[in-house]
């Protein structure tokens, strides 16, 4: 079945540490997004990418990164730059050009600091 | 940065009933509206788009979209119990940023 596979589904970060959160997509979509929820908030944009080796900021991207060095991987590192990160985070791909520009999530990570 | 608002409820409605649900959106460019369900703890699913003005009917959910009065609803028919979770409101620009509203939390009442 074609999806978007996000792990780990829970993650912990002591304080000082990076994490990174894996996404991996089989929808052959070109474009990919990292958004943040936070309890009871809409998502914000993170990070997002529309072709291999090129991705733009979003718009709240201090404290992270990501990398698109294959079409179906959009990994996303929690750095320790980020003083917050608490949040449920989430990974999302859509085919922009298409006519059928629907976004499409992974189940997310849970990401909590200990 | 693109605004996207939504009443964050509750809205409480019996089972059965017709619950309605707002969004309004700040910027006229807006191409593309989604209406997301997401339950506790769970990734938001589609469950409508739409692209041009008018109504749009998909089984028990019609999504309504006034480009001019940038305001887009969803209307679920025969409102379950299982229908109650958080409802996203998401517009898309140039067809590749996707904005979201803080979502309307629905309770349906057996």
């Amino acid at each position: 079945d074609g999806g978007i596979t996000q792990s780990p589904k829970y993650l912990f970060r002591k304080e000082g540490q990076n994490v990174t959160l894996s996404c991996e997509q089989n929808l052959n979509h070109d474009a990919m997004y990292w958004y943040r929820q936070d309890p009871g908030q809409g998502l914000r944009l993170i990070y997002y990418s529309q072709i291999v080796n090129d991705f733009q900021k979003g718009d709240i991207a201090e404290g992270y990164s990501v990398s698109r060095e294959k079409k179906e991987s959009f990994p996303l590192t929690v750095t320790s730059a980020q003083k917050n990160p608490t949040a449920f985070y989430l990974c999302a791909s859509s085919n922009p050009g298409t006519g059928d520009e629907k976004l499409f999530f992974g189940s997310g990570t849970q990401l909590s600091v200990l | 940065q693109k605004e996207v608002e939504q009443n964050s409820g509750p809205l409480s409605v019996p089972e059965g009933a017709i619950a309605s649900l707002n969004c309004t959106y700040s910027d006229r460019g807006s191409q593309s509206f989604f209406w997301y369900r997401q339950y506790s703890g769970k990734s938001p699913e589609l469950i409508m788009f739409i692209y041009s003005n008018g109504d749009k009917e998909d089984g028990r959910f019609t999504a309504q979209l006034n480009k001019a009065s940038q305001y887009v609803s969803l209307l679920i028919r025969d409102s379950q119990p299982s229908d109650s979770a958080t409802y996203l409101c998401a517009v898309g620009f140039n067809f590749n940023k996707f904005y979201f509203g803080s979502g309307t939390k629905l309770n349906v009442k057996p």
